[in-house]
């Protein structure tokens, strides 16, 4: 599979901005996307970004693209305990199919 | 949330019997994948369907079968399980509509003693 590389830990104050990032392998990949897992729980698609796009906002989620680098990155506005969480990034790759990376453990202290 | 229900929801085993995990979605989306989940390894999969009867390996499939006799159906067999294969194990599906966007079901909890 597609190797997709995270960073492990980040803990950040409630109300600061947090920053995930992530770096890709497969320049052909179509969608990136963020999932969020919360303890005991599946995965939740978070938000992705098409291929030829630099940058998707939504809400309090903002998602930059650089192609050249393969590199991905999350940033949450506005940082809320709720927002604890591991967050994973993934690229497709093959038949539809996904490559995620270990995830990245984000801790909010209140 | 997508319609995806996995059973058991945990399951305590020994080793060198059979497990058989259920994928059940009501979506009717074509394609489904399992995954395990273990620390330090994020998520890999194991096996995906792409329609009724069309599975594939990915990239850990060793000591897993799978089958898919209906498009709502997904079923992961441990034929002999081992301490190896005690994880957390995910559900997934998806609808090729111009994106391979998956939806993940709740997980099942495998103790393999």
């Amino acid at each position: 599979g597609e190797d997709v590389e995270q960073s492990l830990f980040l803990s950040v104050r409630e109300g600061d901005s947090s920053v995930i990032n992530c770096t890709y392998t497969d320049s052909s990949s179509t969608y990136l996307y963020w999932y969020k897992q919360e303890p005991g729980a599946g995965l939740q698609l978070l938000t992705y970004i098409f291929s030829n796009m630099d940058m998707k906002q939504d809400q309090r989620l903002t998602v930059l693209l650089n192609k050249k680098d393969k590199h991905l990155s999350l940033r949450i506005a506005d940082t809320q305990t709720g927002d604890s969480a591991i967050y994973f990034c993934a690229e497709t790759y093959g038949n539809n199919r996904l490559a995620f990376g270990k995830g990245n453990q984000v801790v909010v202290i209140p | 949330d997508a319609g995806i229900t996995q059973s058991p929801r945990h399951k305590v085993t020994e080793t060198g019997t059979p497990v058989t995990l259920r994928c059940h979605q009501t979506e009717n989306h074509r394609y489904m994948y399992w995954y395990r989940q273990d620390p330090g390894h994020g998520l890999r999969l194991i096996h995906y369907s792409y329609g009724v009867k069309d599975t594939d390996k990915g990239e850990v499939s060793d000591g897993y079968s799978v089958s898919r006799s209906k498009t709502e159906d997904f079923l992961l067999t441990l034929e002999s399980a081992t301490s190896s294969q005690t994880s957390v194990y995910f559900c997934a599906i998806s609808e090729r509509t111009g994106g391979e966007t998956q939806y993940f079901g709740p997980g099942t909890r495998l103790l393999v003693l």
